[in-house]
């Protein structure tokens, strides 16, 4: 199937910790993202790579670390976690970096910090 | 900054019981404005892009129109598998394909 995959679905861990998820597009696009959803379900970007390079990231503190190893993935390392980083992590891709070209959502990947 | 507000936070329909729900929106050039649907459980899945005032589209029983301050997102004769939160998101000439999603519209539509 073509999509955008993450992993694991859910991750439940203890504060302090750290962990990662990963994010795959068999979709052949240059740019993917990283976002978070709120218990609002309020969606706010945090980072954008294209072609494996930074281009967005919003103000988002330093213990979360994206990678992309290659444009198909597109991973999330996050340190020290803290209790108000649960929340549901959704990797997204796009054909081209700020182009008219939607954005193709992954299913998320609900983080619990204890 | 640009914002956008979705309204109403929710709505419940009888099924057949048509509605509209409302995105009012400020960017510095809007690029494009997006529809998404979202399911629990479930990342948002692209339905409309519209990119200027007056456009419109439609997909089965759901038709997007845009003018300068709002979209619409019309919903005619709902089902129940219409059910959903409806997220809309704009995206700005500068934003390099950032989205600045609303809260959504949490859709319920009963038999």
């Amino acid at each position: 199937d073509t999509a955008v995959s993450q992993t694991p679905k859910y991750l439940v861990t203890q504060m302090g910790n750290d962990k990662s998820i990963k994010c795959e597009q068999n979709l052949g696009h240059d740019t993917m993202y990283w976002y978070k959803q709120d218990s609002k379900k309020f969606l706010k970007i945090m980072f954008s790579y294209n072609n494996k390079e930074l281009i967005i990231n919003e103000t988002v503190p330093n213990r979360f670390s994206p990678k992309s190893p290659d444009k198909a993935h597109l991973n999330l390392h996050i340190n020290s976690l803290e209790l108000g980083d649960s929340a549901v992590y959704f990797c997204a891709s796009s054909q081209e970096l700020a182009s008219y070209n939607e954005q193709f959502f992954g299913p998320g990947t609900r983080l619990t910090v204890l | 900054e640009d914002q956008v507000t979705q309204s109403p936070e929710a709505l419940r329909l009888q099924e057949g019981e048509s509605s509209s729900l409302n995105c009012s929106y400020t960017v510095s050039g809007l690029r494009g404005l997006f529809w998404y649907r979202q399911d629990p459980g479930k990342g948002p899945e692209f339905l409309f892009t519209l990119y200027s005032a007056g456009e419109e589209k439609e997909k089965e029983r759901l038709k997007a129109t845009l003018t300068k301050k709002e979209s619409f997102l019309h919903i005619t004769a709902p089902k129940p598998e219409d059910s959903a939160t409806y997220l809309c998101a704009v995206q700005a000439f500068d934003s390099w394909g950032k989205l600045q999603f609303g809260a959504g519209t949490q859709v319920v539509v009963t038999p």
